[in-house]
């Protein structure tokens, strides 16, 4: 079975721009969660789709959007790029409904994004 | 809130050593708990997990046991090889989310 897959890899973009980035779930899955990972912050959670509705939403600003398709592959977008949004972006895939202690996220390799 | 706490890094080791990373933990309830590992250039891997107190997880030699009275999850391995060297995560699920660690670096020498 196919792993989740992010594209593009890597983005180089410049202040004030807007970028979008992808993500494709393993099959199955309905659920995609989005993490913004720096090395002071670690991983920080953005947000959670299932179904094509926002289920869970972490602290970051409006600034940072996301969406589902019907086939689950998701979208996250950043508008008004700021030099700190300079960062890895993962993508992580579940089921969605597994029995409460089961769940487990299964990781994409990033998007690596510099905002210059 | 809920929170994981681990072990600063980085941690260097020579071949064949013993290897603890510590993690402690503050959820309310009984989260679920795990391990991630991230090699260099890659996303994060589930090395291992536990669900509840007492149960052990282990995955290609790495252990843990999620110890509730001490709200930890100490991460071992009895002998390290070059190709553990990694960044390693603990992480919890609590209510709808999961929390992260820090990330601990190792890096193993031959």
């Amino acid at each position: 079975k196919a792993g989740v897959t992010q594209t593009p890899r890597y983005l180089i973009k410049t202040r004030g721009q807007q970028v979008t980035l992808s993500c494709s779930p393993i099959s199955g899955h309905r659920s995609v969660s989005w993490y913004q990972q720096t090395p002071g912050q670690g991983l920080q959670f953005l947000f959670e789709y299932f179904s094509e509705t926002q289920r869970n939403k972490g602290n970051f600003p409006g600034r940072f959007s996301g969406r589902q398709f019907s086939n689950s592959r998701s979208e996250m977008n950043v508008s008004t790029l700021e030099l700190g949004d300079s960062a890895l972006y993962l993508c992580a895939s579940r089921w969605g409904r597994e029995p409460a202690g089961q769940e487990t996220q299964y990781f994409g390799p990033g998007t690596r994004l510099l905002v210059l | 809130g809920d929170s994981v706490t681990q072990m600063e890094g980085p941690v260097t080791l020579s071949e064949e050593a013993f290897l603890t990373i510590n993690c402690t933990y503050t959820a309310t309830g009984y989260p679920s708990l795990f391990w991630y590992v991230q090699y260099p250039g890659e996303g994060l891997q589930l090395l291992l997990k536990a669900t509840k107190a007492d149960d052990k997880g282990s995955n290609k030699g790495f252990e843990a046991t999620y110890r509730k009275e001490t709200t930890s999850f100490h991460l071992e391995k009895g002998s390290v090889q070059v190709s553990d060297s990694a960044v390693y995560f603990c992480a919890l699920r609590g209510g709808n989310q999961f929390y992260f660690g820090t990330g601990t670096s190792l890096t193993v020498i031959p």
